[in-house]
């Protein structure tokens, strides 16, 4: 049983324009929320966290909204850039020992 | 500033043998984490250090082992190599006092099994 869904694993957008990486969970344990962007060859980077009693949590261009009610997230990125073509992880961090658990990813690609 | 270092980067093995992998975390970073990541798959959490203590478990078959050392780093022990090992194996590292959701991973081991 997968805790963490990322439906879409590709998403294409024009640079300038809005990216929205959406993410649900089953696990209402999860205290955090964090994503993670890949680039291939590299481990994942940490972008942007919400805690589990926040809604919303901005940081530059990166802005992260959780709906507890509908278990779901997302990741919004304006105005999205080139670089910012990666692959984007969605995380519940959850248990004492603070462990993440991912969900499959979506590869976020930004046409010029 | 310094991050997470894993060696090797790329490690061929055949079935049966053994493959050590090691994680050096971040300077002061006290807690250690090892993810498993298959192919076309989400990385998966294995096991996790506290003060060179295993503080929990996740989906860590009985065929491998970690410890954590008194400089804190790390390393993976994998016997009796299966085909299925093969993956991308990524060590995280934080501060246990510090941001509760900051886990700062490495460039990762791709491990081959033949």
């Amino acid at each position: 049983d997968q805790q963490v869904k990322q439906n879409s694993p590709s998403l294409s957008v024009q640079e300038g324009r809005i990216s929205i990486l959406n993410c649900d969970y089953t696990n209402s344990m999860f205290d955090y929320f964090l994503w993670y962007k890949k680039y291939p060859a590299e481990g994942p980077t940490f972008l942007i966290s919400i805690s589990s009693i926040k809604d919303k949590n901005e940081d530059g261009r990166f802005t992260v909204f959780l709906n507890k009610s509908a278990k779901h997230l997302s990741l919004h990125i304006v105005p999205s850039q080139p670089g910012d073509s990666a692959v984007y992880f969605c995380a519940g961090l959850s248990g004492s020992a603070r462990q993440l658990t991912f969900g499959s990813g979506t590869q976020l690609t930004v046409l010029p | 500033a310094a991050g997470v270092i894993q060696s090797p980067r790329h490690l061929i093995k055949e079935k049966r043998e053994t493959a050590t992998l090691k994680c050096y975390p971040i300077p002061r970073h006290d807690t250690v984490y090892w993810y498993q990541q298959g192919p076309g798959q989400d990385p998966q959490f294995l096991i996790s250090f506290y003060e060179k203590m295993q503080s929990d478990k996740g989906s860590i078959p009985d065929r491998f082992s970690a410890q954590q050392f008194s400089d804190y780093h790390s390393e993976l022990n994998m016997s009796s190599l299966e085909l299925g090992d093969s993956a991308l194996y990524f060590c995280a590292s934080s501060l246990a006092s510090g941001t509760p959701n900051e886990q700062f991973f490495g460039p990762g081991t791709r491990l081959t099994v033949l």
